[in-house]
């Protein structure tokens, strides 16, 4: 089965500043990647996906994220954070044969500061 | 225009009470789930339903009992209400076809509060 591991519980970073979050998977093939986020009192949107191909994909709102098959990562970043991005974050894996199945990671709380 | 569209937004209820919560979603989708939600925001899937039929049922108490009627409505009764029940009820729908992986959309969930 598949797993996956958000190493960061919170991360504050200052508006303009560029941000990376960190999302380490265990599956023995290559699989779905997804990441979402949730705004509070909100459901979860999907913010971008990786199944093949580039390694390096762009989502929506100016995020982007690299699959790393060596270090079995799937990092989300983006090069200047904005208020608006305080939210709450999931990485997701699912199968490569069930791509419906996924699993989430705990979650990463972004904070803005000003 | 809502996608996934789940009724009610926020239930509060006595223990040992039935309640529902609705989903419907206008996307033309094939699989629906339900999540869940609690106070940590630890997302676990609790079913899932592929053309009205049950594809995962993870372990989840059988107080809690899907029921799809056709494949945009996937519905969550729930008997004999306890307090751990307390959550944030999250509805999804995913269209998944072979090279084309779409992930999820989302309800804006169901608050249930077990008073």
């Amino acid at each position: 089965a598949q797993s996956v591991t958000q190493p960061d519980i919170h991360i504050t970073v200052s508006e303009g500043a560029s941000l990376e979050l960190r999302c380490n998977y265990s599956y023995g093939a290559t699989p779905y990647l997804f990441w979402y986020v949730q705004s509070p009192g909100q459901g979860l949107q999907l913010l971008l996906k990786y199944f093949s191909g580039d390694t390096l994909v762009q989502g929506i709102k100016g995020f982007e994220a690299e699959f790393k098959r060596s270090q079995s990562s799937f990092n989300l970043r983006k090069p200047s954070v904005h208020w608006s991005d305080a939210a709450e974050y999931f990485c997701a894996v699912a199968p490569n044969t069930n791509a419906g199945k996924s699993t989430f990671g705990d979650g990463t709380t972004l904070t803005v500061k000003p | 225009d809502t996608a996934v569209s789940q009724t009610p937004k926020y239930l509060v209820t006595q223990m040992g009470n039935d309640k529902s919560i609705k989903c419907e979603q206008n996307l033309g989708h094939d699989t629906m789930y339900w999540y869940k939600q609690d106070s940590k925001k630890f997302l676990k899937i609790m079913f899932s339903y592929n053309n009205k039929e049950l594809i995962i049922n993870e372990t989840v108490p059988n107080r809690f009992s899907p029921k799809s009627p056709d494949k945009a409505h996937l519905n969550l009764h729930i008997n004999s209400l306890e307090l751990g029940d307390s959550a944030v009820y999250f509805c999804a729908s995913s269209q998944d076809l072979p090279r084309q992986v779409r992930g999820y959309t989302f309800g804006s969930g169901t608050r249930l509060t077990v008073v």
